[in-house]
């Protein structure tokens, strides 16, 4: 059952530019995460928020969550080679410890 | 050990044989996790288990069995390996309500 979807599914810019990446759910959540896959290999946790933040930053990161649109976005800032990976969003609808991962956006960072 | 590892690294198996993935955290994390990665379909719970001596099914539990005999350990079983079965397997770690720790995963072919 897919509860979050990322937008778009490929990203491609140059180097130095932001990435906007944007997640979308369905039901209720307890908080929302993101995380980065490179090729390759397992995934990597990089922020959570809760459903009652608005906003939160990590480094070049800043995420924003919207839960009256059920919409979450990622920015990267100052786009680096490295950040070429697959980013996706996962939810926890409850407090549960299960979380569901949307299929991820694919992002290319152009040298 | 540092973290959470799985092996083997991969796997050929032919159909019809029996295979455990084994999957091993050394953050004593109560919650533990089994994924499958495949191609346009992001990531799918396979089986979880939220405490040691407890288990539960996820997205796509048939054709997979779990244990969890003690916390650091969870291993996957795969009874009568199909061909369906082949993909990237991901094993990850949490304490409840936190940010999941994934291995390396373990790519299996199944012919």
């Amino acid at each position: 059952s897919q509860q979050g979807e990322e937008d778009p599914q490929a990203l491609s810019i140059q180097e130095g530019e932001n990435a906007t990446m944007n997640c979308s759910y369905k039901t209720s959540i307890n908080n929302l995460q993101w995380y980065r896959q490179n090729s390759g290999r397992g995934l990597v946790h990089l922020i959570l928020i809760r459903s009652n933040e608005r906003e939160k930053h990590s480094g070049r990161l800043r995420v924003t969550l919207d839960t009256s649109k059920k919409s979450s976005s990622l920015l990267i800032t100052a786009s680096r080679a490295a950040d070429t990976a697959s980013y996706f969003c996962a939810t926890a609808p409850n407090r549960d410890d299960k979380i569901i991962f949307g299929k991820g956006t694919r992002l290319h960072i152009l040298p | 050990i540092a973290g959470i590892t799985q092996a083997p690294t991969s796997q050929i198996l032919a159909a019809g044989r029996r295979m455990t993935l084994r999957c091993t955290q050394d953050m004593r994390h109560n919650a533990m996790y089994w994924y499958r990665q495949d191609l346009g379909l992001g990531l799918r719970l396979i089986h979880y288990s939220n405490t040691a001596g407890t288990t539960g099914k996820g997205e796509v539990p048939d054709g997979y069995s779990v244990s969890r005999a003690n916390t650091d350990d969870f291993p996957l079983t795969l009874a009568s390996a199909v061909p369906s079965q082949t993909s990237v397997y991901f094993c990850a770690s949490s304490d409840s309500g936190g940010p999941q720790y994934f291995g390396p995963g373990t790519r299996l072919t199944v012919l």
